[in-house]
């Protein structure tokens, strides 16, 4: 069975400071991954995509940053973190992208604010 | 653009009685499929119903959906709400720009609340 982890939880972190979140896929080789984030009261927004290992799109700019060191891993930072940073950070996975609509998997998400 | 309307804000009902929520789409791109997450309290979104079919109602969990692509509609039914029911409802088509890649887009959600 596929399992996707993320981390941390939960961060609290100051204005300026650096951000670095994490997920790791197991069971499933070369899955397309994303990074989506929630404001609080808000819908999810896709931030990045990666299909492969070292390749990563950018949908929406925010000032972050994504990367796929790994088959099984996505991270998502930024050097300066902004007050608008706050949020839910969601990691999912799919099967691909393609002309078939794929499910996605949601990882439990990191909660962040920024103070 | 391209835009995904549902029933906005707070859906209240009471316990046993139907409940449906409403999602309705404006796009220019080919409509490829359908989506309804659900998101329960302090956890992540997951996928409740999933249809590509037009005119075909698509079942899970008690609750029902069918893709109206001549309406751009695709509402989410429940003939008996649960307590359990209780979440947040997003409604997510997927588009295709005519490229190889779909994208999916998330409504703005739809929170359920199920009172006793």
């Amino acid at each position: 069975a596929q399992t996707i982890h993320q981390w941390p939880v939960a961060e609290i972190k100051a204005v300026g400071s650096p951000l670095s979140l994490g997920c790791t896929i197991k069971g499933k080789s070369s899955p397309n991954l994303y990074w989506y984030w929630q404001a609080t009261g808000g819908t999810l927004q896709q931030l990045f995509y990666s299909i492969t290992v070292g390749q990563v799109e950018s949908v929406v700019q925010l000032n972050l940053s994504a990367s796929r060191p790994k088959d099984d891993q996505f991270i998502l930072s930024t050097e300066k973190l902004l007050l608008s940073h706050s949020g839910f950070y969601l990691c999912a996975w799919s099967l691909g992208l393609g002309a078939s609509a794929e499910t996605l998997y949601f990882g439990s998400g990191t909660r962040l604010t920024v103070l | 653009g391209d835009s995904v309307t549902q029933t906005e804000g707070l859906v209240t009902v009471t316990e046993g009685l139907p409940v449906k929520l409403n999602c309705t789409y404006q796009t220019t791109y080919l409509t490829i499929a359908f989506f309804w997450y659900v998101q329960y309290l302090n956890e992540a979104p997951q996928v409740l119903l999933k249809s590509s079919t037009d005119n075909k109602r698509t079942e899970h969990q008690g609750f029902h959906a069918t893709l109206h692509k001549s309406s751009s509609s695709f509402h989410l039914q429940k003939s008996s709400a649960q307590l359990s029911d209780s979440a947040l409802y997003y409604c997510a088509p997927v588009l295709n720009s005519g490229g190889s890649n779909a994208k999916l887009t998330f409504g703005k959600g739809t929170k359920l609340s199920v009172k006793s």
